[in-house]
């Protein structure tokens, strides 16, 4: 069993429309948790990191962690075609090592 | 500010040949990290230098060395390339010792035949 799974789409939506990414994972000794958003044929950038469990905000989007369920989301609002990119989820027991999702591929048609 | 530099982008090898991938960051991180990223597969940690004068091997270490020459800079050699190791291979650095802030950079695509 993979240390993390991600479903990896691939998702489309409309222009605005409110988007909901996913990983669950095995190990509960996970603190760090984190989003990257990764461009085609680019390096992948920090979106959104949690320490622990709870939500956390930014702009449009919402990161929540849910340690109980070892579950965790990204929701994005009124997404914008530059959203269109592919979403790893990633954790971590120290922070020196992090396990990866595979990604999920997202597509906002305008 | 450039952040992670790696060099080079694109590079073909044959099975056998051996080559060194460049990394270097300005940011004055602690930390810095290998990666490759396969389809279905995500981004595996190879190893990762957690600070100048460390190394310690990741999750997919065999076939792989790499040297922290300083600070600024963190190097993954492929001594014998094999066509498993097609794949592109990422370099990241974090301030932190907790690496909570990754920061990537472009990325080498290596392509063995």
């Amino acid at each position: 069993q993979k240390e993390v799974e991600q479903d990896p789409g691939p998702l489309s939506v409309p222009e605005g429309a409110i988007v909901s990414l996913n990983c669950t994972y095995s190990n509960s000794a996970f603190q760090y948790f984190m989003w990257y958003r990764q461009y085609s044929r680019k390096g992948p950038e920090l979106l959104m990191y949690t320490y622990s469990s709870g939500n956390k905000e930014d702009g449009r989007f919402t990161a929540q962690v849910d340690k109980s369920s070892k579950y965790i989301s990204l929701f994005i609002r009124d997404s914008q075609p530059s959203d269109s990119a592919t979403y790893l989820c990633a954790m971590s027991f120290t922070g020196n090592q992090f396990y990866f999702g595979t990604g999920t591929s997202l597509t906002v048609i305008p | 500010n450039a952040g992670v530099t790696q060099t080079p982008k694109f590079q073909v090898l044959k099975t056998g040949q051996s080559m060194t991938l460049q990394c270097a960051q300005d940011m004055n991180h602690n930390s810095m990290y290998w990666y490759r990223q396969d389809p279905g597969m995500g981004l595996r940690l190879i190893y990762y230098s957690a600070s100048e004068g460390t190394t310690d091997k990741g999750e997919v270490p065999n076939g792989y060395n790499v040297s922290r020459l300083n600070k600024r800079e963190f190097s993954l050699r492929l001594e014998s390339a094999a066509p498993s190791q097609t794949s592109v291979y990422f370099c990241a650095s974090s301030e932190k010792g907790t690496a909570t802030e990754a920061f990537f950079g472009q990325g080498t695509r290596l392509t063995v035949v």
